[in-house]
């Protein structure tokens, strides 16, 4: 138990579905991330947030939209889905956006969400 | 960025000591190094962090010579439980972790 929590964690959707994941913590943390693990693939990181704002985007495909509307949740909105995004979708927090001295920049990430599109 | 170079996999039976050697040859001056164990169907955890010499905290050891192009983490009389994919990381602190990269690690099986 990280203290961050993925719901869900399987979803099956087809490609003309909409859906959204979401993220909770309660860590007291003010940055949380989305990332990507496909099969044999290191993690991507998709989405940044700090303080509610969205720092980084890696090109990510607009069929994946973010939203941070407070610094304890996130959402990732899924809309129109290609078989190629399945995958296990992982959010993490830490502590800060940039890392203070003596903090290590943790990351803690939940169990995650393991999306089939079919 | 620094880019890490580690073992695609290792083996090892239980009760043996175990380290696994990261290359990071173009590490940069305000740079850390920082693993993590990821295990099936979970998010990866943070293990340990070090800057130079050697940290030890109850789970594993990092020893990280003078000149830092590498690091090696110990992992002392492992179990079964710790069958895992081990990350190792390099970063400045000072810029949070969007900028950290996760390679493909080192898949460490432990036999019986």
């Amino acid at each position: 138990e990280t203290g961050v929590t993925q719901t869900p964690r399987h979803l099956v959707m087809g490609m003309t579905n909409k859906k959204s994941l979401k993220c909770e913590q309660h860590l007291g943390h003010n940055a949380m991330y989305w990332y990507k693990q496909s099969a044999k693939k290191p993690l991507e990181l998709m989405f940044v947030y700090s303080l509610e704002e969205r720092v980084e985007n890696n090109s990510v495909p607009s069929r994946f939209s973010p939203e941070c509307p407070n610094s304890s949740h996130l959402f990732l909105h899924l809309h129109t889905l290609q078989p190629e995004d399945s995958a296990l979708y992982l959010c993490a927090s830490s502590p800060a956006g940039l890392a203070g001295a003596g903090d290590t920049g943790e990351l803690f990430f939940g169990e995650g969400s393991r999306l089939t599109v079919l | 960025l620094a880019k890490t170079t580690q073992p695609i996999s290792m083996d090892s039976y239980e009760g043996q000591e175990v380290n696994i050697t990261c290359s990071h040859n173009n590490i940069a001056t305000n740079d850390y190094i920082t693993w993590y164990q990821q295990f099936p169907s979970q998010g990866p955890r943070f293990i340990i962090q070090g800057y130079k010499t050697k940290v030890t905290n109850e789970v594993a050891s990092l020893f990280i010579p003078a000149d830092r192009k590498s690091s090696t983490l110990s992992l002392p009389r492992v179990s079964l439980s710790d069958t895992a994919v081990y990350y190792c990381l390099v970063g400045d602190r000072r810029f949070g972790n969007e900028k950290l990269t996760f390679g493909t690690g080192t898949r460490l099986t432990i036999i019986p």
